[in-house]
């Protein structure tokens, strides 16, 4: 199995909401990252997980907030968010560094996020 | 910071067609990866590359990592209409910050039937 997937696919919210990202893999991957992506732009990293624990937080604002459960999910919490965080919000996963030689990151569908 | 210089920007091309795209980079990258993005659709991972002067091939997809370890290139022989999307490079070194790939601005292919 070499998936990553996300869920919802789509997602519309209020600036008053709070809502939640999902991704899951079955790889034994034991790092994981959230990407966001704007429309022609290449993706941006936010944080990294690796073994379960935060090791990257990309200087994200405090209205991301970020969660990882166990070795196979990782949450991204929104809340108060602003219309300009609307994007494709993507997850990724890969080997941890140790196996640095052999670490390539295999996304997910992402999300579609839209702010109102 | 690193900054990797992917070009062209975009390119229009007739089916069967074969075409190549590169990326350099102003500091020596460890690994390169080529995907391909389907609007609305998360990246796929192409091909990977981790040594200089390695070429790969993945189908009608061959990318090769240059021997300065500063850029890679990749080419799509006899191109098909599902070949159109945006690829992007991206490279990773082994230092620091280890976990994070540089990626291109992407090129966006057009195939014409």
């Amino acid at each position: 199995d070499t998936e990553v997937t996300q869920t919802p696919k789509h997602l519309v919210m209020g600036m008053t909401n709070k809502k939640s990202l999902k991704c899951e893999q079955h790889m034994g991957h034991r790092a994981m990252y959230w990407y966001k992506q704007k429309a022609k732009k290449p993706p941006e990293l936010m944080f990294v997980y690796s073994y379960e624990k935060l090791s990257i937080n990309e200087s994200v604002p405090s209205r991301f907030s970020p969660e990882c459960p166990n070795s196979s999910l990782l949450n991204l919490h929104l809340h108060a968010l602003q219309p300009e965080d609307s994007a494709l919000y993507l997850c990724a996963s890969s080997q941890p560094r140790r196996y640095s030689s052999y670490n390539e990151q295999f996304f997910g569908p992402g999300t579609r996020l839209t702010v109102l | 910071g690193q900054q990797l210089n992917q070009s062209p920007q975009s390119m229009f091309i007739q089916e069967g067609e074969d075409v190549s795209m590169n990326c350099t980079s102003s500091s020596i990258f460890n690994t390169w990866l080529w995907y391909k993005q389907d609007p609305g659709e998360g990246p796929v991972l192409l091909i990977a590359l981790y040594k200089a002067g390695e070429l790969t091939s993945n189908g009608r997809l061959t990318a090769q990592f240059g021997i300065t370890r500063k850029d890679s290139f990749l080419n799509i022989s006899a191109s098909i209409p599902s070949d159109v999307g945006i690829y992007f490079c991206a490279g990773r070194n082994s230092g620091a910050g280890s976990y994070q790939l540089t990626f291109g601005k992407g090129t966006k292919l057009s195939v014409i039937p």
